[in-house]
């Protein structure tokens, strides 16, 4: 049971660059969110998706595009890479009733420079 | 727009000594979630609750929801060097799917 898998661990982009950041769950939940963590600032929130097909944006969305094509993925893009950005970024997903709460990835350590 | 304040933001204490978090927002949630987190991974739930005034136990750590549904508390008794890390609420149910988290508590035992 692999819960949510995200790729990659470790990425260094130079300003402008645009990335990718891939985030899987096996778990058949219905919601999937994508938090930045940086010191100080717990976990805030970027887009969240209560279903396929279904985004929103969370509180600090700017800079940020996702989609939800399928139950499973939640992919999240850089548009053009700012160092604002650098941070570590957790993708996380849940079943509709909430139940166990979320379940978190082991994050993706992203550097602008 | 929902926020939860969470103090203190750092907690150094040695073993065996008692401690108490607050995670407080001026907003009404449905549900207070506590999180755990480890250098390096992700957080990992520890509790939900979900009636105010509800309290639960989970070993020596006993988790509080206020009658108004607005704020939480987690208390630590004889706290060990195995409790030290980065703890978390979270606050959900208004928006569903939308869970927002304090600023966290990074709490170190030292032995």
């Amino acid at each position: 049971n692999a819960g949510v898998t995200q790729t990659p661990k470790f990425q260094v982009l130079k300003t402008g660059q645009s990335m990718t950041l891939q985030c899987a769950q096996d778990m058949n939940h219905e919601y999937m969110s994508w938090y930045r963590q940086d010191p100080g600032m717990g976990l805030r929130l970027i887009h969240y998706s209560v279903g396929a097909g279904i985004t929103d944006q969370g509180e600090v969305p700017n800079g940020y595009n996702v989609s939800r094509s399928t139950t499973e993925d939640f992919p999240l893009r850089l548009l053009s890479a700012a160092p604002s950005q650098t941070s570590v970024y957790f993708c996380a997903s849940s079943s509709a009733t909430g139940a166990g709460g979320y379940t978190f990835g082991s994050g993706t350590r992203l550097t602008v420079v | 727009t929902q926020l939860l304040e969470q103090s203190p933001q750092f907690l150094s204490i040695q073993e065996g000594e008692n401690l108490t978090v607050y995670c407080n927002s001026s907003s009404v949630f449905s549900s207070l979630q506590w999180y755990r987190q480890e250098p390096g991974e992700g957080p990992v739930l520890l509790v939900t609750v979900v009636t105010g005034g509800e309290v639960k136990k989970l070993k020596r750590l006993t988790f509080q929801f206020g009658d108004a549904r607005k704020d939480s508390s987690l208390h630590i008794t004889a706290a060990q060097p195995g409790d030290t890390g980065l703890y978390l609420c979270a606050g959900g149910g208004n928006q569903g799917g939308k869970l927002i988290f304090g600023q966290g508590t990074e709490l170190s035992v030292k032995p």
